[in-house]
């Protein structure tokens, strides 16, 4: 998890009130992304970004919303948490070397929605 | 949808067996990645197998690929109880090259 760092760790909200969660790099990577890792499915790509203030939907970008306004910290906004946001959020990042993108993970935001 | 799909779901095996995990996948791809989740923390990549490749080694890990099946295996040799984890494969498409999309993954136990 070196090099990455997620924030918070853990939160606990209440049904239709904001959220966000950070996401801070030290790589230096230009590709960052965020997904949700539910029971049953696996991780599942919310939104990713490909440079600073360029960002594109992923998967399941209903109700989330990202900001890349540096290199290093890409946020993702719930603007209004619903209890089906109840999940393990995980941010990657990637050098995106032409047809070999790895991907270093963070340490995960378990975030609950009552 | 998942690009790829992990079979079996689950696997229990004793401590110095070999395990199999198998991935499929359904559009062409760049490259296919295996990693690994130990409990509570982020995922960790293992290795990347690209496309024109049909087997990569990395210690006790062998990849092989098959292009025309559209599926992967990993095999883990000797195991440890220390690789008790979920393993994952990620495929890179041609048509979205930088987004990885990961299957729902193989939950290994390997018993001392």
């Amino acid at each position: 998890d070196a090099g990455i760092t997620q924030s918070p760790r853990h939160k606990v909200t209440e049904t239709g009130t904001p959220v966000t969660l950070r996401c801070h790099q030290t790589e230096n990577h230009r590709y960052m992304y965020w997904y949700r890792q539910d029971p049953g499915h696996g991780l599942r790509l919310i939104h990713y970004s490909y440079g600073v203030k360029d960002t594109d939907k992923g998967e399941v970008s209903d109700g989330y919303s990202v900001s890349r306004s540096k290199t290093e910290d890409f946020l993702l906004t719930l603007e209004s948490a619903t209890s089906s946001q109840t999940s393990v959020y995980f941010c990657a990042t990637g050098a995106g070397a032409a047809g070999a993108n790895v991907l270093t993970f963070g340490a995960g935001s378990r975030l609950t929605v009552l | 949808s998942q690009q790829g799909e992990e079979d079996p779901q689950a696997l229990s095996i004793q401590e110095g067996e070999n395990a199999t995990m198998n991935c499929s996948y359904k559009t062409s791809i760049n490259n296919l990645q295996w990693y690994r989740q130990n409990s509570g923390r982020g995922l960790v990549h293992l290795i990347l197998i690209r496309s024109n490749e049909r087997e990569k080694h990395s210690g006790r890990l062998r990849v092989t690929l098959d292009t025309s099946k559209k599926s992967s295996s990993l095999l883990i040799t000797a195991s440890r109880a220390a690789d008790t984890a979920s393993y994952f494969c990620a495929t890179d498409g041609n048509t979205n090259a930088g987004k990885s999309t990961f299957g729902d993954g193989t939950t290994l136990t390997v018993k001392p």
